[in-house]
Order: C-alpha cells, then structure tokens, then sequence
C-alpha cells in the first residue's frame, strides 16, 4: 500500500538531547513538510523540501534541522536547542512542488515528550 | 497575507442532529479553500476542498462547504452527525503566491 510511514509513534527525550524522527513515503511525491501540531494551535510548518537535496525553513524552524538526500525521504532532527519541543509531529507530502492546489497527505505522527 | 479563522473551538452537538463548523479566511487573492479531518493520534486527511467552479463542494462522510466570496467564509456542514464524526476539523487556506495555512482546528463532540 501507498503511503507515509512516521516512526517512532511515541518518543520520550531528557533535555539536551537530539532527537530524530522519521518520515518514509513511497507514493512518490515530490514534496514533503514537517508540521508541528500543539494543542489549540493548529499546525504550524517546520520546514519543507521540493526536491531532493533541498529544503527551505517554515515558520518555527529556529532548533530543528531536516535532510533530503533521497526522495523517499525526509528525517527531522529536534535538536537541544528547540526549547519547547514536547508536541505532535506530522510528516506530510504533496504530488505537486508548489503545494498550492494539491492535497496534503499525512503520516500518522509521531508524539515527542520531553522529561 | 492570508489568514484562516475558525470560530469555533469546540462544537458540542447531539447524534443524528445537523452541524456547521465555521470558517472564514482573509487574501488579497484568489484562494482555494479545504477541509480536513483528524480522529486522536491520528494523522490529517482531506474532507474536501474548493479550487474553482461550484461553490457547493461535496465531501467524503456526507460532509459539504460553501464557499462565499462576499462573506469570505467556507463553512463546514452535516445534516445528520454520527458518533464516528467525533474527530478535530482543520480549515485551510492556499493561493498561488502561498503555502497552505491551517486555521487552530474546531472539536467536534458527539452527544448521545
């Protein structure tokens, strides 16, 4: 089946340390975004990538990064300097680069708790 | 720049009773408009969304919008609301010159 594969579901970090999520899509879109998702905020983008070996910064991207070396790919690195980092991660993909018309399509997120 | 409201946060609604979510958006431009679902812990998906055309857009689970220019508004609507309804809705908005914003989401809560 088609789709977007985010791992770990559930990922429990003490303060200071970096964490990577996973983000696997094998519907073959071009474009894929990391989303941020807290409670009454709705979802505000991290960053975004159109191509391969590409990505620019969204909104909040101040203490995360993001690599795009292959396609299907497209990890999140939460790093120590992300100072409130405790919130519901969303992975998501687009068939057109400009994302403007096309649907988004989600992973099932990933829920990061800092202890 | 573009912005998405939702007015509600929370909808309290009894089952098999009808139900609006409200939205209303703000650009300069023309928009294309959309709806998603979210059930707990779960990703997004895509109830529907308006690019161009009809105003009335009909979506997947009985659910439709309309969009009105002059209101600025793309409301949400079901005539008859089932359990399996309970879920978070986002209101979105996108244009040419712009990446997809999502409004802060409104609850929907199934009464018995």
């Amino acid at each position: 089946d088609g789709g977007i594969t985010q791992s770990p579901k559930y990922l429990f970090r003490k303060e200071g340390q970096n964490v990577t999520l996973s983000c696997e899509q094998n519907l073959n879109h071009d474009a894929m975004y990391w989303y941020r998702q807290d409670p009454g905020q709705g979802l505000r983008l991290i960053y975004y990538s159109q191509i391969v070996n590409d990505f620019q910064k969204g909104d909040i991207a101040e203490g995360y990064s993001v690599s795009r070396e292959k396609k299907e790919s497209f990890p999140l690195t939460v790093t120590s300097a992300q100072k409130n980092p405790t919130a519901f991660y969303l992975c998501a993909t687009t068939l057109d680069t400009g994302g403007y018309t096309g649907e988004l399509f989600f992973g099932e997120g990933s829920r990061l708790t800092v202890l | 720049a573009q912005s998405v409201t939702q007015l509600d946060s929370q909808v309290p609604v009894f089952e098999e009773a009808p139900v609006e979510l409200r939205c209303n958006y703000s650009s300069s431009v023309s928009v294309y408009l959309f709806w998603y679902v979210q059930y707990p812990n779960q990703g997004l998906q895509l109830l529907l969304k308006y690019l161009s055309g009809s105003t009335l857009v009909k979506g997947i689970n009985g659910f439709e919008a309309e969009f009105n220019k002059s209101q600025t508004s793309f409301h949400l609507r079901k005539p008859s609301v089932h359990i399996s309804d309970t879920a978070e809705y986002f209101c979105a908005v996108s244009n040419r010159d712009d990446k997809i914003i999502f409004g802060k989401g409104t609850r929907l809560h199934i009464l018995p």
